[in-house]
């Protein structure tokens, strides 16, 4: 199983300023990372596929960097509305899996 | 466009069979090259994969979960459905339902709400 492990569990940021989120895999998902956005009591939401490609919707201040083991999510400047939790998901070919990261607070300083 | 809602118990007893379904509106389940996935994420905690069906019927289970987990789908009534047997408290979770993309890389989009499910006697 591939094992994604993302950094910091924390990060504390004031709005306006840039967050840098990391997420590391145990071996190479190529460009096969995705980065989802979750509020309380909601559902994650879709930012970026492949890496590096925002979905539909997600403002420009969001970026996600990276491939084969190494990614960066990368907020440009923080609106109030960003502060959540971040996870990255890869994709396993064979066998078919999925895994997620555990996840990045990010809050308010 | 499309819109996916999870029904089901959300109570239900240790050794039982978890049961839900998920109901796709805004598009046909059938259209597209598109899997329809489970996904868990205990109170407080991250996210783990269950599963996943494609239209045809084929299946993927999360190899830590296979020997408890079934996945339907009924095309007619544009669902698809979860089976996870012999449950224990560690099955206590908010379950959400995903389309799940298949174009050279994969993710998720768009999720349901989520279900809380808690296991207790």
């Amino acid at each position: 199983e591939i094992v994604m492990t993302q950094s910091p569990a924390t990060l504390s940021v004031s709005p306006g300023e840039r967050a840098t989120l990391s997420c590391r895999a145990s071996q190479s998902v190529s460009s096969n990372l995705a980065w989802y956005q979750q509020k309380p009591g909601q559902a994650p939401r879709l930012l970026i596929y492949g890496a590096s490609t925002r979905a539909t919707g997600i403002p420009a201040r969001f970026s996600g960097s990276g491939s084969g083991t190494e990614f960066t999510l990368t907020i440009s400047s923080l609106q109030s509305e960003d502060f959540a939790v971040y996870y990255c998901q890869q994709y396993n070919n064979w066998p078919p899996s999925y895994t997620f990261g555990q996840g990045t607070k990010l809050e308010i300083k | 466009q499309v819109q996916l809602q999870e029904s089901g118990p959300g109570l239900v007893k240790p050794s039982q069979t978890l049961s839900l379904t998920c109901t796709v509106s805004g598009g046909s389940i059938s259209s597209g090259s598109y899997y329809w996935s489970w996904i868990r994420q205990p109170a407080g905690k991250g996210l783990e994969w269950i599963g996943r069906i494609y239209t045809s019927g084929s299946t993927n289970y999360n190899p830590s979960l296979k020997s408890r987990v079934t996945i339907s789908v009924d095309t007619s009534k544009n669902q698809f459905s979860l089976k996870l047997s012999s449950v224990t408290a560690a099955d206590t979770a908010v379950y959400y339902c995903a389309r799940e993309w298949v174009v050279v890389n994969n993710w998720f989009d768009p999720w349901g709400q989520g279900t809380l499910v808690t296991v207790s006697s």
